[in-house]
């Protein structure tokens, strides 16, 4: 158990939904991240949050929308989404964003399928 | 050129075998350096830390070449378990002296068989 938990696990979404995703952790770290990880590529980094400061947005559709409610919590918004979305996202946190060698800590993922 | 490099395998490998992977990365301004495993449908967990000097776990060690740019996995003995995909990951810092984010390579895919 890596106290980060991410819910839902597995979401199927038609290209007009919104949906939400959400990250949760119990490691009282104080930066979040999320990840998008395709089939064969490398983990993409999407967002970085440190003390719900938004600190890196790797150029990422408008069509997700981080929020960071509080340095427990982190949400993925999404809407009109493509096909070319379905993914694994994964979210993580660490103990401080400009540590040096911080570990991350990832939750379980949350597979979307995009139809 | 992708920023950190990793042939994807699979290598399949008897239970017993040594299995070495290897990464190369393109910032020469890296310095902190790592390998995770991620199981299949699963989150990637760290499994070690690279330090310069070499450094070892078990029977897994890690190395690392500044010159030549390039991490090293060594896996002596495998077991089933070992079975996974392993991520090399990258750190490096910005000219203010801020880290950046880890960049994670696309991962070798290891299957070690009965």
């Amino acid at each position: 158990e890596t106290g980060v938990t991410q819910t839902p696990r597995h979401l199927v979404m038609g290209m007009t939904n919104k949906k939400s995703l959400k990250c949760e952790q119990h490691l009282g770290h104080n930066a979040m991240y999320w990840y998008k990880q395709s089939a064969k590529k490398p983990l993409e980094l999407m967002f970085v949050y440190s003390l719900e400061e938004r600190v890196e947005n790797n150029s990422v559709p408008s069509r997700f929308s981080p929020e960071c409610p509080n340095s427990s919590h982190l949400f993925l918004h999404l809407h009109t989404l493509q096909p070319e979305d379905s993914a694994l996202y994964l979210c993580a946190s660490t103990r401080s964003w400009a540590g040096a060698g911080e570990t991350q800590y990832f939750g379980p993922g949350t597979r979307l399928l995009v139809l | 050129r992708k920023e950190v490099e990793q042939d994807p395998g699979p290598f399949n490998v008897p239970e017993g075998a040594t299995v070495a992977f290897n990464c190369t990365y393109s910032n020469s301004a890296s310095q902190s350096f790592f390998w995770y495993r991620q199981d299949c449908r699963k989150e990637p967990k760290l499994l070690m830390s690279v330090y310069s000097s070499g450094n070892e776990d078990g029977r897994f060690t890690a190395q690392l070449n500044r010159a030549s740019q390039y991490i090293s996995l060594l896996i002596r003995d495998s077991k089933l378990s070992d079975s996974a995909t392993y991520l090399c990951v990258v750190n490096a810092f910005e000219a203010s002296g801020s880290a950046r984010q880890l960049t994670f390579g696309s991962g070798t895919q290891l299957t070690v068989l009965p």
